[in-house]
């Protein structure tokens, strides 16, 4: 298994505060995600990086910021946070690779945030 | 940008009976990649099979195959021989065929194998 892990894994917090999430991981791989996931959805992208300090929105990225000073770290922050982000989050990380295997996602075990 | 649905949202077979998971897909890339993932209950994404749009021939992993119709744009997933631990919610995914690709999933399907 990827070694990918991801803190908290469970958290409750309250209308209109600060939350952040971790994203670690000691595969070295280049490219990390986070995405969330709620019932009737799927998972869908928040943002991405593609290398130290580089990083990009995804389709559901309002409310929420990111940062990747090292490799091996994605932190996801909710400035303040609202009812509505309510979910479970999900990083991931690939590497891209030549060839037919194509660029294989990897996921970490979740973290479920409960914004009450 | 790419749209995935999967129509069925619950399906239920018979342990050792074989099951079909649907999945359609639109975009205008012709360089891409397809995927089925799994979620058990202890919420891990796990990867189950992968197939690259380039390639005419189906993927198959043990069990589980597809049929990927690209004309079509369609990738379903055929389980064989279901097990108790195939009970899981099922995603299908697209991605471009570009470094760094961001995956678009479907909405899932809850699959249940009865004893």
């Amino acid at each position: 298994d990827a070694g990918i892990t991801q803190s908290p894994r469970h958290k409750v917090t309250e209308t209109g505060t600060p939350v952040t999430l971790r994203c670690h991981q000691t595969e070295n791989h280049r490219y990390m995600y986070w995405y969330r996931q709620d019932p009737g959805h799927g998972l869908r992208l928040i943002h991405y990086s593609y290398g130290v300090k580089d990083t990009d929105k995804g389709e559901v990225s309002d409310g929420y910021s990111v940062s990747r000073s090292k490799t091996e770290d994605f932190l996801l922050t909710l400035e303040s946070a609202t009812s509505s982000q309510t979910s479970v989050y999900f990083c991931a990380i690939s590497e891209p690779k030549q060839g037919a295997l194509g660029n294989e996602q990897f996921f970490g075990p979740g973290t479920r945030l409960t914004v009450l | 940008a790419q749209t995935v649905t999967q129509s069925q949202p619950e399906m239920s077979v018979q342990e050792a009976e074989t099951v079909t998971l649907s999945c359609t897909y639109d975009t205008s890339e012709s360089n891409y990649y397809l995927f089925w993932y799994k979620q058990p209950p202890s919420r891990q994404m796990i990867l189950v099979i992968r197939q690259e749009a380039y390639k005419q021939q189906n993927a198959t992993e043990n069990r589980f195959s597809v049929n990927f119709q690209k004309a079509a744009k369609s990738f379903s997933l055929k389980i064989s021989d279901s097990q108790l631990g195939d009970t899981a919610m099922y995603f299908c995914a697209f991605m471009r065929g570009t470094s760094g690709s961001r995956l678009t999933f479907g909405e899932g399907t809850q699959l249940t194998v009865n004893p």
